[in-house]
């Protein structure tokens, strides 16, 4: 079964670093979110992504945040200048439709931690 | 805006017993509703979903949810808990016009021998 796919499986980074967290989806899949996890919280949507550009994004994902597709296998999440407060696992998801009963696939995650 | 609850962090059951996780919602109107499982190191796996039809949805590996409306809930059941069962359960909502998931906090599911 097709399955998203998420590299590395943890980050360290010093704090004040940038770090680019990557996925590929599953290949006919549309639609991309991130989400991430603070330890001991809720999963929160960050951002969701279609035909090259954000559709939706949460008061999360400011300007430190930024996505890219950059060919047409990866997803992209850069985290610019990070603080200690984006330690979290972050998860990105894919769809294949925009539906709401199209489900969102889950990579295993990628855990960051900001020294 | 939309909110879910999941009573009880942490539920212990043993094997062959009922497992019983309980998710309400708040919801303007009928949201889109989902159970999600998580293993130890691993992504987070859609258990089943509800979204318009028969209220009881059936899932993998033997769950079930019921949605009840007047009830704002979706509880999600497992006549028999297996020892391969335990993990951690987020229930999700997604909302009309809205495509993004808002999770509950999570129950934690250990099953003893």
């Amino acid at each position: 079964e097709p399955e998203v796919t998420q590299t590395p499986s943890h980050q360290v980074t010093q704090m004040g670093q940038e770090v680019i967290l990557r996925c590929v989806p599953i290949s006919n899949h549309l639609y991309f979110y991130w989400y991430r996890q603070i330890l001991g919280q809720k999963v929160e949507f960050l951002v969701s992504f279609y035909n090259n550009e954000i559709s939706e994004k949460s008061e999360i994902f400011d300007d430190q945040f930024s996505v890219e597709r950059p060919d047409g296998s990866n997803f992209t999440l850069k985290i610019r200048s990070t603080k200690l407060e984006d330690s979290a696992m972050y998860f990105c998801a894919s769809s294949p439709g925009q539906g709401r009963n199209q489900p969102q696939h889950f990579g295993d995650g990628t855990r960051l931690s900001i020294l | 805006a939309q909110s879910v609850t999941q009573l009880g962090s942490h539920v212990s059951v043993s094997e062959g017993a009922l497992v019983l996780l309980r998710c309400n919602y708040s919801s303007s109107v009928p949201p889109y509703l989902f159970w999600y499982v998580q293993y130890p190191n691993q992504g987070l796996q859609l258990l089943l979903k509800y979204t318009t039809g028969a209220t009881l949805v059936k899932g993998i590996n033997g769950f079930e949810a019921e949605f009840k409306k007047s009830e704002t809930s979706f509880h999600l059941t497992k006549p028999s808990a297996h020892m391969s069962d335990a993990a951690e359960y987020f229930c999700a909502v997604s909302e009309l016009g809205d495509y993004k998931l808002s999770f509950g906090a999570g129950t934690t599911v250990t099953v003893r021998a």
